[in-house]
């Protein structure tokens, strides 16, 4: 089934650890974007991008950083800099064309030891 | 913040229809309305979307106003797993059509009661 994975489910980080959270879509979509989640609250989009080998920041940028080397993986790198990085995140991805929707993976929840 | 206002919770009888509204007075004219649910603990699943005509699909209806300033959801027959928070979204374009981030707001809480 075509869809977007993320994994793994649940991660724990210790202090001034880096984690790296994996995200692929089979879909062939062009864009793809990680979101971030907190408790009761809505999403905040942390980096996106529109083609292969390009990435621009988000609102939420610091702490974090991505790479697109293939069309269908965009794996966020959680660094020690972010400092509140328990969280839920979220990847998404949509095809290319005006009003295209973005569908979503289910999510990795990461939490510090 | 989000350029959509919608009721904090609402409740359904099982097998009746849903009616979802949303207000987006300013939005603009090249700006799409999209809709969403997110079950606690899983990501946000697409519903429908629409920018000046109404929209159906299998899963829902889209109700847009002539003005474009509010929408409707419609699920026609709302059964227990429709339980969920469903989030009205009107995309803010951000570097392009690709780059248009999702600004997710409150949304509204949905019961689907027996």
């Amino acid at each position: 089934d075509g869809g977007i994975t993320q994994s793994p489910k649940y991660l724990f980080r210790k202090e001034g650890q880096n984690v790296t959270l994996s995200c692929e879509q089979n879909l062939n979509h062009d864009a793809m974007y990680w979101y971030r989640q907190d408790p009761g609250q809505g999403l905040r989009l942390i980096y996106y991008s529109q083609i292969v080998n390009d990435f621009q920041k988000g609102d939420i940028a610091e702490g974090y950083s991505v790479s697109r080397e293939k069309k269908e993986s965009f794996p966020l790198t959680v660094t020690s800099a972010q400092k509140n990085p328990t969280a839920f995140y979220l990847c998404a991805s949509s095809a290319a064309g005006v009003g295209q929707p973005q569908h979503f993976g289910d999510g990795t929840r990461l939490s510090i030891l | 913040d989000a350029k959509t206002t919608q009721p904090t919770s609402m409740d359904c009888a099982e097998g009746r229809a849903a009616n979802l509204p949303c207000n987006h007075s300013t939005i603009s004219g090249n700006e799409y309305v999209y809709w969403y649910r997110q079950i606690h603990s899983q990501g946000p699943q697409y519903i429908i979307h629409g920018l000046k005509n109404n929209e159906t699909n299998e899963m829902a209806s889209l109700i847009i106003t002539e003005d474009r300033k509010s929408s409707t959801l419609i699920l026609p027959h709302a059964t227990l797993r429709d339980t969920a928070v469903y989030y009205c979204i009107v995309r803010v374009a951000t570097g392009g059509n690709q780059g248009g981030k999702l600004i997710f707001g409150q949304g509204t809480e949905l019961s689907v009661k027996p």
